[in-house]
């Protein structure tokens, strides 16, 4: 079936460690994105790519780093640099031209001890 | 990002009754759409509006996109329990740039 996979689902990790949060999608879609969610926030915008090899920071980049080197995968690393990292992360993937038509994964939820 | 204010925050409602939560902006969107999440999963998407004034419905639910593309409500008549989740609404200036989000409107019903 086709879909958007992320995981894991839950993860915790110490201060000032790294983490990789993994997005795969087998949609076909050129463009993925990656928020952050807080209760009573919404959806904040992390990073974003329309194609691969290229993305372009979102509204709360800070500490956070990405990459895209292939069509079907967009992993998002939380750095030891973010302060808050504590958050439900949510990765989106849409085709070009269907504005705004976005499909989630079910999330990861990172917990930083 | 642009700010995209919903209301109401939160309702609590009883099974049957008619629901209706609203979306504002101080700027214009070309494409307005709304998501619903329910625990622990992501948002799925329920309408998308892309022309101003326009309605849409899907079974119980039905949505306006404002004749000011500044607005958009979405209304749930008869509801049931399974309505219960995270509403939110977001807008899309533009194709090539990302989709803003309300900050959700939390719906209880209560059998």
């Amino acid at each position: 079936d086709g879909g958007i996979t992320q995981s894991p689902k839950y993860l915790f990790r110490k201060e000032g460690q790294n983490v990789t949060l993994s997005c795969e999608q087998n949609l076909n879609h050129d463009a993925m994105y990656w928020y952050r969610q807080d209760p009573g926030q919404g959806l904040r915008l992390i990073y974003y790519s329309q194609i691969v090899n290229d993305f372009q920071k979102g509204d709360i980049a800070e500490g956070y780093s990405v990459s895209r080197e292939k069509k079907e995968s967009f992993p998002l690393t939380v750095t030891s640099a973010q302060k808050n990292p504590t958050a439900f992360y949510l990765c989106a993937s849409g085709r070009q031209g269907v504005n705004g038509e976005l499909f989630f994964g079910e999330g990861s939820r990172l917990t930083v001890l | 990002g642009q700010q995209l204010n919903q209301s109401p925050q939160s309702m609590f409602i009883q099974e049957g009754e008619d629901v209706s939560m609203n979306c504002t902006s101080s700027s214009i969107f070309n494409t307005w759409l709304w998501y619903k999440q329910e625990p622990g999963e992501g948002p799925v998407l329920l309408i998308a509006l892309y022309k101003a004034g326009e309605l849409t419905s899907n079974g119980r639910l039905t949505a306006q996109f404002g004749i000011t593309r500044k607005d958009s409500f979405l209304n749930i008549s008869a509801s049931i329990p399974s309505d219960v989740g995270i509403y939110f609404c977001a807008g899309l200036v533009n194709s090539g740039y990302a989709l803003n989000f309300g900050k959700g409107t939390s719906l209880l019903v209560t059998p």
